[in-house]
């Protein structure tokens, strides 16, 4: 089955405590992103990548970081996690970066920093 | 700086009715894609409908349609005749191609359907 899987789904850490969220397609896509998703703003893009070893910046990247050494993988990484980042959090991909193409979403994980 | 307005925070239609969704978006690219995307209770999110923005007819997808009007910046999303399995969030996105791929959501409208 084509699918973008996260783990962990539901996660509640304490400041200060790296994490790491992992997030895997299997569809041989070019694009892979992250969001967090906040009530009343909707979704705000974390990182983005383009293709193996190219990543760039999102809209709300402080705090984070990614990497993307092999195709299907893009693991998010809060190295210090502050109260702020709690959120739900997607990771989502697409066959490329050339937009005419919809973003496929994985389930989603709730982060809860105390 | 670009962004997504979705005006209407939350909505309700009666069942078998039409209802439009509101998106208007800022942006001075000229190429760029308009998504919207259905989010239920259970959390997932669930691509509905795509308009590119060099694309002359609206996009439709069943019961989906979308008004493009490229002069005003606006997406807005219909869906006719409601179903209550449609209620749900409801978020416009565009994605934008120059300085970077990047996609910015709105805040998104919850729409309510009445049986």
């Amino acid at each position: 089955e084509a699918q973008v899987t996260q783990n962990p789904r539901y996660l509640i850490t304490v400041t200060g405590k790296k994490l790491t969220v992992t997030c895997s397609q299997n569809m041989n896509h070019e694009y892979m992103s992250w969001y967090r998703q906040d009530p009343g703003l909707g979704l705000r893009q974390i990182y983005y990548s383009m293709n193996v070893e190219v990543t760039d910046k999102g809209d709300v990247p402080e705090g984070y970081k990614v990497s993307r050494k092999e195709k299907r993988n893009f693991p998010l990484i809060l190295e210090s996690p502050s109260p702020n980042q709690t959120s739900l959090y997607f990771c989502a991909s697409s066959p490329t970066s050339g937009g005419a193409y919809e973003q496929y979403f994985g389930p989603g994980t709730r982060l809860t920093v105390t | 700086a670009q962004k997504i307005t979705q005006t209407q925070p939350g909505m309700f239609v009666q069942e078998k009715e039409a209802v439009t969704l509101d998106c208007t978006y800022d942006t001075s690219d000229q190429s760029y894609g308009l998504f919207w995307y259905k989010q239920p209770s259970s959390g997932e999110m669930i691509f509905l409908i795509y308009q590119g923005s060099y694309d002359e007819q609206n996009a439709t997808e069943g019961r989906y349609s979308l008004n493009f009007q490229k002069a005003r910046k606006s997406a807005n999303l219909v869906i006719s005749a409601s179903q209550l399995g449609d209620s749900a969030m409801y978020f416009c996105a565009i994605y934008l191609y120059t300085g970077g791929f990047k996609t910015i959501f709105g805040a998104g409208t919850r729409l309510f359907v009445k049986a």
